[in-house]
């Protein structure tokens, strides 16, 4: 069974700092993708992560892959209080037939 | 352009009830996949429909079922309400078949009594 572990759970950050995500997993994966939920609100789609190596950026936040290590990160630079939000990690397995396995999020806060 | 809107926004049903949640994608998308969240969980994967077809389940009992009409929209039916059916259920679309440049709804909001 395809086990999904992000930590930290819960972070709270000052803004300006850079912080680190991490997503581990516990078995061969198709691809990686991480995602942004604001409180009461939808999943919004940040990254999706192909390959070993893969690196992706938009802004503030940067993705990256290492399918050797099953593990996954999301970095946050130079943080700004916008950033606030519970990010997700989710795995794809068997072709996408067992659809994604989801993280338990980490509920990012960060105070002015 | 609309996005992937659901209905009805927030429920409310007793245990032993059955439910139907709809789904409309956006315009072009002939993928959607549904997702149930549990309160301060992660999403968890109960189906995707591709071309109205089951292309994906997630471990869900077989009170949960799905179906995809030929104007892509769809529907998530779950029958023989537990109080642990109670969450978010989301709904996303996407162009093509997999998981890549999903769009989700706003979600339903199920509570079981």
């Amino acid at each position: 069974e395809l086990k999904v572990e992000q930590n930290p759970l819960f972070l709270s950050m000052q803004e300006g700092k850079n912080y680190t995500i991490y997503c581990n997993y516990s078995t061969t994966s198709d691809r990686l993708y991480w995602y942004r939920q604001d409180p009461g609100k939808s999943l919004e789609s940040l990254f999706v992560l192909l390959s070993n190596g893969a690196v992706k950026q938009e802004g503030r936040l940067m993705a990256s892959l290492d399918t050797k290590a099953r593990l996954s990160t999301l970095h946050i630079t130079a943080a700004v209080h916008d950033l606030s939000a519970t990010y997700f990690c989710a795995v794809e397995s068997g072709g996408g037939a067992d659809g994604l396995t989801f993280g338990k999020g980490t509920h990012l806060i960060i105070q002015p | 352009d609309t996005g992937v809107t659901q209905s009805p926004t927030h429920l409310i049903k007793t245990r032993g009830q059955q439910v139907t949640l709809r789904c409309s994608p956006i315009s072009g998308h002939k993928s959607v996949s549904w997702y149930q969240q549990v309160l301060g969980q992660g999403p968890q994967f109960i189906f995707q429909y591709y071309e109205k077809e089951e292309r994906g389940r997630g471990n869900f009992p077989d009170r949960f079922s799905a179906r995809q009409f030929p104007n892509y929209s769809s529907e998530l039916n779950v029958n023989a309400l537990l109080l642990g059916d109670s969450a978010l259920y989301l709904c996303a679309s996407s162009l093509k078949r997999g998981f890549s440049e999903q769009y989700f709804g706003p979600g339903t909001r199920l509570t079981v009594t």
